[in-house]
């Protein structure tokens, strides 16, 4: 079945880059997506990215696809303390829209 | 536009009680999901309807009931409340299939 994974941690300094890495499993992945979530708090689209496409830029954000290796990654430049939080990715896949998440990714941001 | 709400943010309940979760949309989406989040599992698919009179299982719909009777509102239910169930429980809306899903601020259930 579809699965996605993701790493739990990723610990950075303020100013740095960072890395969230996401595999899936599903090739026929239409759309990729990356919330973001503040404790206590929903989750918030970042970005996303369809799948016929390599790397999307938007501001810090950079998403890149790797269709072939069914890898996604997200690279946040100039990471803030602000940044700070988990991290989903998520595929979507069937007609219905319904979305696959990762574990999430703890992003901590050392000053 | 409010977006995506939920009522209630936070509820206790006793195991074998019984509540309704409610989810409203301002933004006349068709479809409209319910997920759960587990510490460590991300969130996973209960339940999602289509449209108006449609709803149809996720990843994880045992115990739980759904209904929407009004585009608008995304109704929840637990029968019969279990500990299991304790999660964080979110509302998800959307267009159509290829549409960013707008999520709710969640609730936070708690069965003792």
């Amino acid at each position: 079945g579809e699965d996605v994974e993701q790493s739990l941690f990723l610990s950075v300094r303020e100013g740095d880059s960072s890395v969230i890495n996401c595999t899936y499993t599903d090739s026929s992945s239409t759309y990729l997506y990356w919330y973001k979530q503040e404790p206590g708090a929903g989750l918030q689209l970042l970005t996303y990215i369809f799948s016929n496409m390599d790397m999307k830029q938007d501001q810090r954000l950079t998403v890149l696809l790797n269709k072939k290796d069914k890898h996604l990654s997200l690279r946040i430049a100039d990471t803030q303390t602000g940044d700070s939080a988990i991290y989903f990715c998520a595929e979507s896949t069937s007609n219905t829209g319904k979305l696959i998440f990762g574990q999430g990714t703890t992003l901590q941001v050392k000053p | 536009n409010a977006g995506v709400t939920q009522t209630p943010k936070f509820r206790v309940l006793k195991t074998g009680q019984s509540m309704t979760l409610l989810c409203a949309q301002d933004m006349n989406h068709e479809y409209m999901y319910w997920y759960r989040q587990d510490p460590g599992m991300g969130l996973r698919l209960i339940h999602y309807s289509v449209g108006e009179g449609t709803t149809a299982k996720g990843e994880v719909p045992d115990g739980y009931n759904v209904s929407r009777l009004k585009k608008q509102n995304f109704l929840l239910g637990l029968e019969s409340a279990a500990p299991s169930q304790t999660s964080v429980y979110f509302c998800a809306s959307s267009y159509g299939t290829a549409e960013t899903q707008y999520f709710g601020p969640g609730t936070r259930l708690l069965v003792l």
